[in-house]
């Protein structure tokens, strides 16, 4: 079955640290796999595609990893902003059917 | 990119009544899709607009409950029908640029039903 498992389930950490939220997925085919924010009472927004290909991708402060040999990502925040404080989605897309995790809530507190 | 504007961004609606979510885009948009965002879940694809003709439906949902139109590139509706307490979500209007990349989301209609 085709699933993608987020953790931790919830985080929270003071502002100026940095942290790293986990995604396992197994899923097959694969053809991308993705990192939405989402704020609070918002729609979620894009920070990461990354291909098979892809090991590392960068957005800002925002580092997405992928190993696809053992079927996983990492994304990792540097240097947290009370603005981080989100949901933190991780998706994977096999052959345009988009597989949802569940979700990291990081709080980030002053 | 694209920007998506959705209509009602909440209501409250009685039990048994329906409500209808309208969905703009700025440009014109190939692929657009309904999510729900039950609370403190993350999202559920709902269907598929298809412009000009029916949509597509997820395992789970139907026509009658969520009836969908899509009458040109840029706009899209979302009803939800004969509701219960149980369709108190989030619903989300999606839009893809190109195929395969990345979604665009409104920002949500919010939906309390009493």
């Amino acid at each position: 079955k085709n699933q993608v498992e987020q953790s931790p389930q919830s985080l929270i950490i003071l502002e100026g640290k940095n942290c790293t939220l986990q995604c396992n997925y197994t899923v097959s085919p694969f053809s991308n796999l993705r990192w939405y924010k989402q704020d609070t009472g918002r729609g979620p927004v894009s920070l990461t595609i990354m291909t098979f290909s892809e090991n590392t991708k960068s957005n800002g402060r925002y580092t997405a990893t992928l190993d696809a040999d053992t079927k996983q990502s990492s994304l990792h925040i540097t240097a947290s902003q009370l603005s981080d404080s989100a949901s933190y989605i991780c998706v994977v897309n096999s052959n345009y059917q988009l597989i949802w995790g569940a979700g990291t809530k990081l709080i980030i507190k002053p | 990119s694209a920007v998506i504007s959705q209509k009602p961004s909440r209501d409250i609606c009685q039990r048994g009544t329906s409500l209808t979510i309208q969905c703009q885009v700025d440009s014109q948009v190939t692929m657009m899709f309904w999510y729900r965002q039950q609370p403190g879940q993350s999202l559920t694809l709902i269907a598929t607009a298809n412009q000009g003709s029916e949509a597509t439906y997820e395992s789970g949902f139907v026509i009658d409950k969520f009836p969908i139109s899509r009458p040109n590139l840029t706009f899209s509706t979302l009803t939800v029908s004969n509701m219960s307490p149980e369709d108190s979500s989030i619903y989300l209007c999606s839009v893809e640029v190109r195929v395969g990349g990345e979604l665009f989301f409104g920002e949500g209609s919010r939906l309390t039903v009493l």
